[in-house]
């Protein structure tokens, strides 16, 4: 049961536009988002996270939208740069110290 | 900020072979790490939960005697790798719990190819 989930694949995005990527999940209990970014061959690195309480969090170029309702978040970056390229992994806290990732999207920022 | 030290970034070894993974946190203890494995264009899959000083718990389908691990101690954890097929090449990564803040810090990976 794949409770956070990505559905696109892959998007690719023209560069100094915005960059929208969709994550859903289905546990109510969820209380804590975070996006992860991720090159080829590296690990995962912390991108920013939001908390339940929190429609909105933002960092320079980094957004992060939450609709508890819907149980759908969003990351948004703008403007999209060519280093922006990389997979990006949403993940949501089940338990104390357990993430659950949702598949990944990748993003491809075109010159 | 946290690091997470994974050694090596990668390894070829020989079916039949063992190899063993080490993940290290630098500036912090954790008492808990976590191994994931990731296929080509596939979403991480954790492994396993790794605690210090208690056995490692394993997710539904990780065989436990072909994915050793050890947790020794609290800047230490090993993923060993016993009688290595083909079908384990893959990138390994761990990671360690640093805070409700951050989550996880992970490690740079390793990716295993068995010839």
């Amino acid at each position: 049961d794949q409770q956070v989930k990505q559905n696109s694949p892959s998007l690719s995005v023209q560069e100094g536009r915005i960059s929208i990527l969709n994550c859903d999940y289905t546990n109510s209990m969820f209380d804590y988002f975070l996006w992860y970014k991720k090159y080829p061959a590296e690990g995962p690195t912390f991108l920013i996270s939001i908390s339940s309480i929190k429609d909105k969090n933002e960092d320079g170029r980094f957004t992060v939208f939450l609709n508890k309702s819907a149980k759908h978040l969003s990351l948004h970056i703008v403007p999209s740069q060519p280093g922006d390229s990389a997979v990006y992994f949403c993940a949501a806290f089940q338990g104390a110290q357990k993430l659950v990732f949702g598949q990944g999207t990748r993003l491809t920022i075109n010159p | 900020g946290a690091v997470v030290s994974q050694h090596p970034s990668r390894v070829i070894c020989k079916s039949g072979t063992s190899v063993k993974i080490e993940c290290r946190s630098l500036d912090f203890q954790a008492t808990t790490m976590f191994w994931y494995r990731q296929f080509p264009k596939q979403s991480l899959m954790l492994m396993a939960t790794s605690n210090e000083g208690s056995k490692a718990t394993y997710e539904q389908g990780v065989e436990k005697d072909k994915f050793l691990i050890n947790h020794a101690s609290l800047t230490l954890s090993t993923l060993t790798v016993t009688s290595a097929h083909p079908e384990d090449s893959s990138f390994y990564i761990c990671s360690a719990w640093t805070g409700r803040s951050y989550g996880y810090t992970f490690g740079s990976g390793t990716r295993l190819t068995v010839v």
